[in-house]
């Protein structure tokens, strides 16, 4: 069964340095998705992505982050200078766009020192 | 904008029913969605519901929606331990917009 991949599962990075976490989405999907989840908090929204552009993006997704679909498969977000409260699970996710499902990967785990 | 709210425990004994409830404020929402996430894990789609839809059923599952009053909920027949888990309810306005999720309910099965 297809699925979304991310990788790395687990980063651990310094304060201020730059992170790039990669996610594959299911190859005919269109729509491409990255969410956080704080420990123990609630799922948030950061940015959706249709034919090589954001489509939407919400008030975390500032300045410090930006993503990429730098070839026909990888989905990037990268983070410009980590701020401990980066720390997060950060979720990729994709649909179709015809059909309502969207579909996670397992998540990237970062952690800022 | 959306918001999506959910009790944020629940608590059942094993062999019984679990029945977990949301409400939504946007009343656009066309797409409701219920995810589970175990421990240290990502989340699954567990199921959908279109809003043009009363009740939908997989197995031991099954969503009502209420599009008066806003409400959702997921029944689960037969609780297992394995049930145990974060379920979060969420909603979309159309097949490509973002899913916005809910808090969270954390479920406890008790052999």
């Amino acid at each position: 069964e297809p699925e979304v991949t991310q990788t790395p599962s687990h980063q651990v990075t310094q304060m201020g340095q730059e992170v790039i976490l990669r996610c594959v989405p299911i190859s005919n999907h269109l729509y491409f998705y990255w969410y956080r989840q704080i420990l123990g908090q609630k799922v948030e929204f950061l940015v959706s992505f249709y034919n090589n552009e954001i489509s939407e993006k919400s008030e975390i997704f500032d300045d410090q982050f930006s993503v990429e679909r730098p070839d026909g498969s990888n989905f990037t977000l990268k983070i410009r200078s980590t701020k401990l409260e980066d720390s997060a699970m950060y979720f990729c996710a994709s649909k179709t766009g015809s059909a309502g499902e969207l579909f996670f990967g397992e998540g990237s785990r970062l952690t800022v020192l | 904008g959306e918001d999506v709210e959910q009790s944020l425990f629940l608590s059942v004994r094993e062999g019984d029913s679990s029945v977990i409830n949301c409400t939504y404020t946007d009343s656009s929402s066309t797409y409701l969605y219920w995810y589970k996430q175990e421990p240290g894990a990502g989340l699954q789609l567990l199921t959908y519901i279109f809003s043009n839809m009363d009740m939908k059923q997989d197995q031991r599952l099954t969503v009502l929606l209420n599009k008066k009053d806003k409400h959702l909920s997921l029944r689960i027949a037969d609780t297992q331990t394995g049930d145990s888990a974060i379920y979060f309810c969420a909603g979309s306005k159309t097949s490509y917009d973002k899913v916005i999720f809910g808090p969270g309910t954390s479920l406890s099965v008790i052999p």
